[in-house]
C-alpha cells in the first residue's frame, strides 16, 4: 500500500543534542509537511515543500530545519532541541497545494527531551 | 479570517448510541471541509471530506458529515458508536488560494461500554 512513513516512531534525545527526524513516501506526492503536535492540541504547521521549493511558516523557530534531497524523503533537523520541543512530530503529503486536496499522514514520531 | 470551532473538547457516548461532533468554521469564500481521526499515539487518518457536490458526505468507519452552508456547520455523525470508535477528531478547512489546513482544537470521543 502506498503511505508515508515516519522513523523512528519514538526518539529520545538530550537538552542541545542535535535531532534528525525521516519521513518517506511512496504515495509520488510533491508536497510534503512537517507539523508538530502537543498533546491534546492540533497539528501545528511548520513548513512544507512543494517538489524542492521550501516554504517556511513565519513563527517556525530557527532551530528547525528541514531537507527535502529527492521526491520520497524529507528530513526534520532540531539544531539544539530544548524541553519545549518535546512532542510529536507528523510528516504530511499531498498531491498538490489546492485546498481541495486531503492530507495523508505519518504515525508521527514522539520525540521526548532528557 | 478563516477559523475552526469544535464544541467540546470531550464527548462522551454509550456503546450503540449515536455520535455527533460538532464543527462551525468561518470562510469567507466556499470552504473545503475535512474531518480527521486520530488514535492514541498515531497520525491523522482521513475520514472523509467535502469539496463540491452533494452535501453529505460519508467517509469510512460507518461515519458522515452534513455540510451546511447556511449555519456554516460540518458536523460529524455516526448512527451507532463502537468502542474502537474512542479517538480524537479534528475538523479541519481549506478555502481559495489557502491550501493550508486551519484545525480546530480536536474533540476527545470517550466510549462508555
Amino acid at each position: 500500500d502506498a503511505m508515508v512513513i515516519q522513523n523512528p516512531r519514538y526518539q529520545v534525545t538530550q537538552f542541545g543534542k542535535p535531532v534528525t527526524l525521516s519521513c518517506s513516501q511512496t504515495l509520488n506526492h510533491n508536497v510534503m509537511y512537517w507539523y508538530q503536535q502537543k498533546s491534546s492540541q492540533a497539528p501545528k504547521l511548520l513548513f512544507h515543500y512543494y517538489d524542492k521549493d521550501f516554504n517556511n511558516e513565519a513563527d517556525t523557530p530557527d532551530n528547525f530545519q528541514s531537507r527535502r534531497p529527492n521526491t520520497s524523503f524529507c528530513f526534520l533537523d532540531i539544531r539544539s532541541p530544548g524541553l519545549g520541543d518535546a512532542a510529536m512530530y507528523l510528516c504530511a503529503t499531498s498531491r498538490e497545494t489546492s485546498s481541495n486536496q486531503p492530507q495523508h499522514f505519518g504515525d508521527g514520531t514522539r520525540l521526548s527531551i532528557l | 479570517a478563516q477559523s475552526v470551532t469544535q464544541l467540546g473538547s470531550h464527548v462522551s457516548v454509550s456503546e450503540g448510541a449515536l455520535v455527533l461532533l460538532r464543527c462551525n468554521y468561518s470562510s469567507s469564500v466556499p470552504p473545503y471541509l475535512f474531518w480527521y481521526v486520530q488514535y492514541p499515539n498515531q497520525g491523522l487518518q482521513l475520514l472523509l471530506k467535502y469539496t463540491t457536490g452533494a452535501t453529505l458526505v460519508k467517509g469510512i468507519n460507518g461515519f458522515e458529515a452534513e455540510f451546511k452552508k447556511s449555519e456554516t456547520s460540518f458536523h460529524l455523525t455516526k448512527p451507532s458508536a463502537h468502542m474502537s470508535d474512542a479517538a480524537e477528531y479534528f475538523c479541519a478547512v481549506s478555502e481559495g488560494s489557502n491550501y493550508q489546513l486551519i484545525w480546530g482544537a480536536g474533540t476527545k470521543l470517550i466510549i462508555k461500554p
